[in-house]
């Protein structure tokens, strides 16, 4: 089972709302990944948790943080967004350590108005 | 710095091979990728190599690697219209051993 699972699979916000994208694996992988993809071009990395610990931030704005509750769990809180945040965020595992296959998941479609 | 292109567009018709290729310039890239998207859908892992590899074969899919010129290519045998999509390679380099860099994406059209 190589599964990676996303909620909500679309969610549109307001600039004043706060929201949480949630990302779960049950493959025993021990890092995992946000990626932000805009329409017509490649994700780009925001954050990897290894082991549960924030090992890459990206130098992504404030507004999003990311949180690993366990090692099968991570969660990406939005709070204050922009227009220009609208993207598809893609969450991403891997086993950690020298294994370097990253299997991602079906993605959130979020707009901001 | 590292950069990933690959060319906007491909159309084959269904049968034909599709040759899709890559370049990139990050002479410490460890692994290279292919992964397909389709229409409003993660990320699908294809296919990968490794550094001291120039070929890999997995069923319809052909990975050839020139490490001198830092080409990649993926070719697909007997191209189904199921095959339309976007592929991307990617790198891992020794730099950022968890950090994927991405290419521009090749949209494939495969036609009946």
């Amino acid at each position: 089972d190589t599964e990676v699972t996303q909620t909500p699979k679309h969610l549109v916000m307001g600039m004043t709302n706060k929201k949480s994208l949630k990302c779960e694996q049950h493959m025993g992988h021990r890092a995992m990944y946000w990626y932000k993809q805009k329409a017509k071009k490649p994700p780009e990395l925001m954050f990897v948790y290894s082991y549960e610990k924030l090992s890459i931030n990206e130098s992504v704005p404030s507004r999003f943080s990311p949180e690993c509750p366990n090692s099968s769990l991570l969660n990406l809180h939005l709070h204050a967004l922009q227009p220009e945040d609208s993207a598809l965020y893609l969450c991403a595992s891997s086993q950690g350590g020298t294994d370097y296959e990253q299997y991602f998941g079906p993605g959130t479609r979020l707009t901001v108005t | 710095g590292e950069d990933v292109e690959q060319s906007l567009f491909l159309s084959v018709r269904e049968g034909d091979s599709s040759v899709i290729n890559c370049t990139y310039t990050d002479s410490s890239s460890t692994y290279l990728y292919w992964y397909k998207q389709e229409p409003g859908a993660g990320l699908q892992l294809l296919t990968y190599i490794f550094s001291n590899m120039d070929m890999k074969q997995d069923q319809r899919l052909t990975v050839l690697l020139n490490k001198k010129d830092k080409h990649l290519s993926l070719r697909i045998a007997d191209t189904q219209t199921g095959d339309s999509a976007i592929y991307f390679c990617a790198e891992i380099g020794l730099t950022g051993f968890q950090k994927l860099v991405f290419g521009t994406g090749t949209r494939l059209l495969v036609s009946p």
